[in-house]
């Protein structure tokens, strides 16, 4: 059973700094990772979508890598703002999955302090 | 992007009753997808909602507690049952469009007193 891990699990960081998030999946075999924000009591904003045969990801001051065989992804943030702060999650699809459900990771809860 | 409006946003009910939950998609799609994420929690995929079928449920959620109805390709609701106080969590819709990113709607934050 696939399961997808997150660390740190919160994260305080001063304005400016960059931010690194990890994921972390047990099966290799997935068809996309996607990464989200999610802000207190919301819905999901997806950020970055990585397919499988790709290795990284960039929109803006984020950049998402992905490492299949080892089953890591990071989300980079760079020059983090006090509106980064936020829940974000990590998901994956597997290969064996023709429908698309996601399973997610717990989230790493980040606070950027002006 | 995608525009998924699901409503109500959030709402207080006493236990015994039920609350229907509505998801709009702007565009037709296949595969709609609820979840729960219980407070403090990860979110947990509840059913896969297939037009003109039933739907298929995860290990531990069942049809008479969360029924779920997808008339056509554009909406979808889920029922919370006989809610207790346990049912308290955000609703989430969900929908993929061919082989793009998952959209979520906004969510649905239910109090259970």
């Amino acid at each position: 059973k696939q399961e997808v891990t997150q660390i740190p699990a919160a994260l305080s960081v001063p304005e400016g700094e960059n931010l690194v998030l990890n994921c972390s999946f047990t099966d290799s075999a997935i068809y996309n990772l996607q990464w989200f924000r999610q802000d207190p009591g919301k819905g999901l904003t997806s950020l970055l979508l990585i397919q499988s045969s790709q290795r990284e990801q960039t929109s803006g001051r984020l950049n998402a890598s992905l490492d299949k065989s080892s089953g890591r992804s990071t989300l980079y943030i760079a020059a983090s703002q006090p509106g980064d702060s936020a829940t974000y999650l990590c998901a994956v699809r597997e290969t064996t999955d023709s429908w698309g459900k996601l399973q997610f990771g717990a989230g790493t809860q980040v606070v950027v302090t002006p | 992007s995608a525009v998924i409006s699901q409503k109500p946003s959030r709402d207080i009910c006493q236990r015994g009753t039920s609350l229907t939950i509505q998801c709009q998609v702007d565009s037709q799609v296949t595969m709609m997808f609820w979840y729960r994420q219980q407070p403090g929690q990860s979110l947990t995929l509840i059913a896969t909602a297939n037009q003109g079928s039933e739907a298929t449920y995860e290990s531990g959620f069942v049809i008479d507690k969360f029924p779920i109805s997808r008339p056509n390709l554009t909406f979808s609701t889920l029922t919370v049952s006989n809610m207790s106080p346990e049912d308290s969590s955000i609703y989430l819709c969900s929908a993929r469009w061919g082989e793009t990113e998952a959209f979520f709607g906004q969510g649905t934050r239910l109090t259970v007193v």
